[in-house]
C-alpha cells in the first residue's frame, strides 16, 4: 500500500526567507507525485506534479520540487516566501496519475512571520 | 471556465437524518473522486468513478455511505443515517483520467452532524 509522510506538522518562516517542506513516500513502482496547497476554508489547488522525466519540477507561485528516488522524497522548495504563502501544504502520491485516487500526507501548516 | 461545483457548501443536520452531497465535475472530465477531510484522519479517498462506473469504493467507511454517478455531469454522496462522527469537509475532484492528468478539487462541503 502506498503512503506519504510529511514529518513537519508546522513550519514557521520569516517573510523573504527560503522554504523547504519535506515529503517522503512509500510506493513500490514509479510514483506519480503531487503538491497541493489549501488556504483556510478553501479547496485544494495543485502547485506542481511529477510523472516522469526531469526530477526537478517547476510549479506555480514560484514553487519547485525535486524527486529523489534513492531517498523516496519529493521536497517542496521556494527561494523567498511571501505572506500570502501561509497555508496548509499537502504532498500526495498516486499509482495511476489522474486515473487513480490520491493518498495524501497529513499536511504541513506554514506560518509566515513578518 | 467553471471548476468543480459542489453543493451545498455547508450542511448542518441532526443525527439520524439523511444527507446528500452533490458534485458537478468539470465538463469533459471522465474521472470523479470523493474525499473526506477530518482533523484526526486528514484527507482520505472515499470512492472514485471512471466513465461513471465506480472503480474503487474501499474507502467508504460504512454501509451508511453510498455514492452514485448517474451521468457524466453529476454525482452524489449520500449518508443515511448520519452520525456525529461523519462531521467533516467532503471534497469532490475530477480529472481527464489517464496517467498524466491531475485532479481538480471543488471548494468542499462542510458537514456538521449534531
Amino acid at each position: 500500500a502506498q503512503s506519504v509522510t510529511q514529518p513537519d506538522i508546522h513550519i514557521t518562516v520569516s517573510e523573504g526567507a527560503s522554504l523547504e517542506l519535506r515529503c517522503n513516500y512509500s510506493y513500490g513502482a514509479t510514483p506519480y507525485l503531487f503538491w497541493y496547497v489549501q488556504s483556510p476554508g478553501q479547496g485544494l489547488q495543485l502547485l506542481l506534479k511529477y510523472f516522469s522525466g526531469d526530477t526537478l519540477v517547476q510549479g506555480i507561485k514560484g514553487f519547485e520540487a525535486e524527486f529523489k528516488r534513492s531517498q523516496s522524497s519529493f521536497n517542496l522548495r521556494k527561494p523567498s516566501v511571501h505572506w500570502s504563502d501561509a497555508a496548509e501544504y499537502f504532498c500526495a502520491v498516486s499509482s495511476g496519475g489522474g486515473a487513480d485516487g490520491l493518498t495524501f500526507g497529513k499536511g504541513t501548516h506554514l506560518i509566515i512571520q513578518p | 471556465d467553471a471548476g468543480v461545483i459542489q453543493s451545498p457548501r455547508h450542511e448542518v443536520t441532526e443525527m439520524g437524518q439523511e444527507v446528500t452531497l452533490r458534485c458537478k465535475p468539470i465538463s469533459g472530465h471522465n474521472s470523479l473522486f470523493w474525499y473526506r477531510q477530518t482533523m484526526m484522519r486528514g484527507l482520505e479517498l472515499l470512492i472514485y468513478f471512471n466513465n461513471n462506473v465506480p472503480i474503487d469504493d474501499s474507502g467508504m467507511p460504512e454501509d451508511r455511505f453510498s455514492a452514485k454517478m448517474p451521468n457524466a455531469s453529476f454525482s452524489t454522496l449520500k449518508i443515511q443515517p448520519s452520525e456525529p462522527r461523519d462531521s467533516a469537509v467532503y471534497f469532490c475532484a475530477s480529472s481527464f483520467g489517464g496517467q498524466y492528468n491531475e485532479q481538480f478539487f471543488g471548494p468542499g462541503t462542510r458537514l456538521t452532524v449534531l
